[in-house]
């Protein structure tokens, strides 16, 4: 079984500057995905940024971008220019490799991150 | 598309009543997933779907939970009866088979007292 750890309950950061959320996770599997779920108080679950293992390049979008270490099983996101919207819970999650048997397709979550972006 | 939608938004119950949540996903998506979030428990996936077919129900908690997709746009999930430690936030998500993004409805917020 896969599990997500993120060791930071809640974060702030002040505005315009960048913050790094942590993300470790256990698995056995060599083929996966990864992501970043935002959650902010509108209850909604919006994707951030998603990471497949078998690309070495860092994914990036806009102002986020992650740091994947595959081989340290890490997965950290980072928030560049940060901005009042970005206030929310943060959710780092896995997914076996979509074209593998039983159980693909459904993500493990982390416990989450609170960030709060400062004025 | 309107995406995933989940009815109702917020639900009160008493313990011991019957209750039925609806979502209806995306369509052409083919594989729709229960979760549940708790402030204890984090995100939990319950139940999932392909093809409408239930794959994986080892998350559902206790008998008390059951769901059913009776056709490929419509999902339940039901609890009877509810108990108190019930109370947390139900989330629908589908996804189509071969794209790894699950699209999330906003989530029924169920309060049993």
């Amino acid at each position: 079984a896969q599990t997500v750890t993120q060791s930071q309950p809640e974060m702030s950061v002040q505005e315009a500057e960048t913050v790094t959320l942590s993300c470790t996770y256990d698995t056995s599997e060599n083929n996966y995905y990864l992501f970043w779920y935002k959650q902010p108080p509108s209850r909604q679950m919006i994707l951030v940024i998603r990471q497949e293992a078998y690309k070495q390049q860092n994914a990036t979008e806009n102002r986020f971008s992650v740091n994947f270490q595959k081989a340290a099983k890490s997965f950290s996101l980072k928030i560049s220019d940060s901005q009042l919207g970005d206030t929310a819970m943060y959710f780092c999650a896995f997914m076996k490799d979509a074209y593998s048997g039983a159980g693909s397709y459904q993500l493990t979550f982390g416990k989450g991150t609170k960030l709060s972006v400062i004025p | 598309d309107a995406g995933v939608i989940q009815s109702p938004r917020h639900e009160v119950t008493e313990m011991g009543q019957e209750v039925t949540l609806r979502c209806k996903p995306i369509s052409g998506h083919n594989s729709l997933f229960w979760y549940r979030q708790t402030m204890m428990r984090g995100l939990e996936l319950l139940i999932y779907f392909n093809n409408n077919v239930p794959i994986d129900d080892s998350g559902m908690p206790e008998d008390r939970f059951s769901a059913k997709m009776p056709n490929a746009s419509f999902s339940t999930l039901k609890i009877q009866p509810s108990e108190p430690r019930d109370s947390a936030v139900y989330f629908c998500a589908s996804i189509i088979r071969g794209n790894t993004e699950a699209f999330f409805g906003q989530g029924t917020r169920l309060t049993v007292v």
